[in-house]
């Protein structure tokens, strides 16, 4: 089973076009991230959720984390082609400094 | 700056046979970690050195795999008798200091090694 399910696995929207994918979780966790990775490169950190409720605008990625630590969701404005990669979340378990990762979203965004 | 390298980029072996990875975390990192991406997956937590010592190895999947970072800055991953399984992208990453109190500390990645084991 795995820790964190994202959803959905695949996307494939027009540019211009707005969406949301989401991390889920059965258990509570402290804080968790969210990484772009693009084909041939390792994953690059977006930001960083800590707090039940918090909301993080990166220019046209909103984060937000659930009021219970055990969802969260990224929402991009009027996607581009250059939003196009592999998004993934993670987080910490048992306090440790080994991330668990989702197996991530796979989007593409279409000229 | 310069970020984490690997080396290879790229490693196509036959089964049965030993490979190394190398990973060049950012100078002054002192926490470096190695992943496994399969394809279709998120990374896989393989080990993490704290320094020169290994501080957590629990996800190497047996015995083949090793990893060493004997100065506490580059670090090799090593694979004994190789199987197709064991095809993948090998991840590193580093990062300045543990987390603190719970939080996650950001980790900076490679491009990745992907090894082919025909």
């Amino acid at each position: 089973t795995q820790l964190l399910e994202q959803s959905p696995q695949f996307l494939s929207i027009q540019e211009g076009e707005n969406l949301t994918v989401y991390c889920n979780s059965s258990s509570v966790f402290s804080s968790l991230q969210w990484y772009r990775q693009e084909p041939g490169e390792g994953p690059v950190l977006l930001v960083t959720v800590v707090t039940g409720g918090e909301v993080k605008k990166l220019k046209r990625l909103t984060f937000q984390f659930g009021d219970a630590r055990k969802d969260s969701s990224l929402h991009i404005t009027a996607a581009q082609p250059g939003d196009t990669g592999l998004y993934l979340c993670a987080l910490n378990k048992g306090g440790s400094e080994k991330l668990v990762f989702g197996k991530g979203t796979k989007l593409t965004v279409n000229p | 700056g310069a970020g984490v390298s690997q080396t290879p980029s790229n490693k196509v072996t036959e089964k049965g046979k030993y490979v190394e990875l190398r990973c060049d975390p950012i100078s002054g990192h002192t926490a470096l970690y190695w992943y496994r991406q399969s394809l279709g997956q998120g990374p896989e937590f393989l080990i993490y050195f704290q320094g020169t010592g290994a501080a957590d190895d629990s996800g190497l999947p047996n015995d083949r795999f090793f990893a060493v970072r004997p100065e506490g800055s580059v670090s090799t991953l090593k694979i004994q008798r190789t199987e197709r399984g064991d095809s993948a992208v090998y991840l590193c990453a580093s990062s300045s200091t543990p987390g603190t109190s719970g939080r996650i500390n950001e980790q900076f990645f490679g491009p990745g090694t992907r090894l082919t084991v025909l």
